[in-house]
């Protein structure tokens, strides 16, 4: 079974603290993801990987930075933390970017609240 | 903009009735089409892929696929209370990103 972890279920920032959110998987996937969810907006995606050190912008990604130092390893950096990036933050990985191996798994989430 | 629309919910059916669950999209281009379940405060996983035009199966779900239409729809046959939950309707289109719809809720009744 694909596992994928996020390092906190809920944390608490407040506004221009620098967060940091990992999240690890363990079936050796090239590529992976982080979304943000909220109400009414659905789940956006805001950087994804499809390799160590490789990333790319998804559809928001203002705000936001992400690492990618291993290849199980990904982690979402919010540089000055603002009140309007509160939301639940889901990661996903797959084991390829289309095929049989596309499907993303998510990670349990983490939802952030900005005070 | 490639969107993903799903129809608004919420939707409620007895239970052993069936679910039936909409979504149209706007790329031309996609090539992958997926359904995911989400309750509510854990994150989605996956029911159902579909990639090629008609309807694929898979215990009592049905997916499927009119790509000259652009949709692509669920059926939940003999609904129980447990498929209660918010579907969510995801396409992957020729820039190899995941666009989702915004999901529907879905109420079962016992």
């Amino acid at each position: 079974d694909v596992k994928v972890t996020q390092s906190s279920r809920y944390l608490v920032k407040r506004t221009g603290e620098k967060v940091f959110l990992e999240c690890v998987q363990d079936m050796d996937h090239e590529n992976m993801f982080w979304y943000r969810q909220d109400p009414g907006l659905g789940l956006r995606l805001i950087y994804f990987s499809y390799d160590v050190k490789m990333k790319e912008k998804g559809d928001i990604p203002e705000g936001y930075s992400v690492s990618r130092e291993k290849k199980e390893r990904f982690s979402l950096i919010l540089e000055s933390a603002s009140t309007n990036q509160t939301s639940m933050y889901l990661c996903a990985s797959s084991l390829e970017m289309a095929g049989a191996g596309e499907t993303q798994y998510f990670g349990p989430g983490t939802r952030l609240l900005v005070l | 903009q490639k969107e993903v629309e799903q129809n608004s919910g919420p939707l409620s059916v007895p239970e052993g009735a069936i679910a039936s669950l909409n979504c149209t999209y706007s790329d031309r281009g996609s090539q992958s089409f997926f359904w995911y379940r989400q309750y509510s405060g854990k994150s989605p996983e996956l029911i159902m892929s579909i990639y090629s035009n008609g309807d694929k199966e898979d215990g009592r779900f049905t997916a499927q696929l009119n790509k000259a239409s652009q949709y692509v729809s669920l059926l939940i046959r003999d609904s129980q209370p447990s498929d209660s939950a918010t579907y969510l309707c995801a396409q992957r289109g020729s820039n190899y990103k995941l666009t989702f719809g915004k999901g529907t809720l879905l109420t079962v009744n016992p």
